[in-house]
């Protein structure tokens, strides 16, 4: 079975400064690995995932993460925010035998100020 | 594509009475998931559909809630009687068998029971 932990619960960032939100997650088999935005009351969106390849994927707005195997990690980034990523951001994982079932971390709140 | 579309986005009952929370799927995803979100515990996987089939319902909280998918593109969530406790929101999201693109999430719906 597979855990996923995400290490900062809340995360203050000024604008146009770097973001880093990290995400370890446990699994004996080969996983699928995905990171997921809420705006306030909204529902989830997919923000990228990691399938198979190149261990760094890009997504959209700008974010990018990279699987790193050995530390069974999955950090997500972001080079420069801006006040409209406000919000909260989930690491999810699935294993490959069962890949329909997500496990969600706790969720990180990204608060981006001015 | 319309998304995966719930109903009512806001539903505010009583103690004791029946709450039906709707979700219809995007056209040709196989699963289908119920997930509750709160402060306290996250986000909770209540039960997830396959091809119309329950797979597993180990997250329903108790007897009081109950999940049906009558065909490909409905499923119910009921809570009878309902508790302040429900007080929550609910999510649907769907998926596609056949690759692992991650789940689509509808807009939710914020229980409230007073």
């Amino acid at each position: 079975a597979q855990s996923v932990t995400q290490l900062d619960s809340q995360v203050p960032v000024f604008e146009e400064a770097p973001v880093e939100l990290r995400c370890n997650y446990s699994s004996s088999v080969s996983v699928y690995l995905f990171w997921y935005v809420q705006y306030p009351n909204q529902g989830l969106q997919l923000l990228l995932k990691y399938l198979s390849g190149s261990t760094l994927v890009k997504g959209i707005n700008g974010f990018e993460a990279e699987f790193n195997k050995s530390q069974t990690s999955f950090h997500l980034r972001k080079p420069s925010v801006h006040i409209s990523d406000t919000a909260e951001y989930f690491c999810a994982v699935s294993e490959g035998s069962n890949d329909y079932k997500l496990s969600f971390g706790a969720g990180t709140t990204v608060t981006v100020r001015a | 594509d319309a998304g995966v579309i719930q109903s009512p986005r806001h539903e505010v009952t009583e103690m004791g009475q029946e709450v039906t929370l709707r979700c219809k799927p995007i056209s040709g995803h196989n699963s289908l998931f119920w997930y509750r979100q709160t402060m306290m515990r996250g986000l909770e996987l209540l039960i997830y559909f396959n091809n119309n089939v329950p797979i597993d319902d180990s997250g329903m909280p108790e007897d009081r809630f109950s999940a049906k998918m009558p065909n490909a593109s409905f499923s119910t969530l009921k809570i009878q009687p309902s508790e302040p406790r429900d007080s929550a929101v609910y999510f649907c999201a769907s998926s596609s068998n056949r690759l692992p693109h991650g789940y689509t999430f509808g807009s939710g719906t914020r229980l409230t029971v007073v």
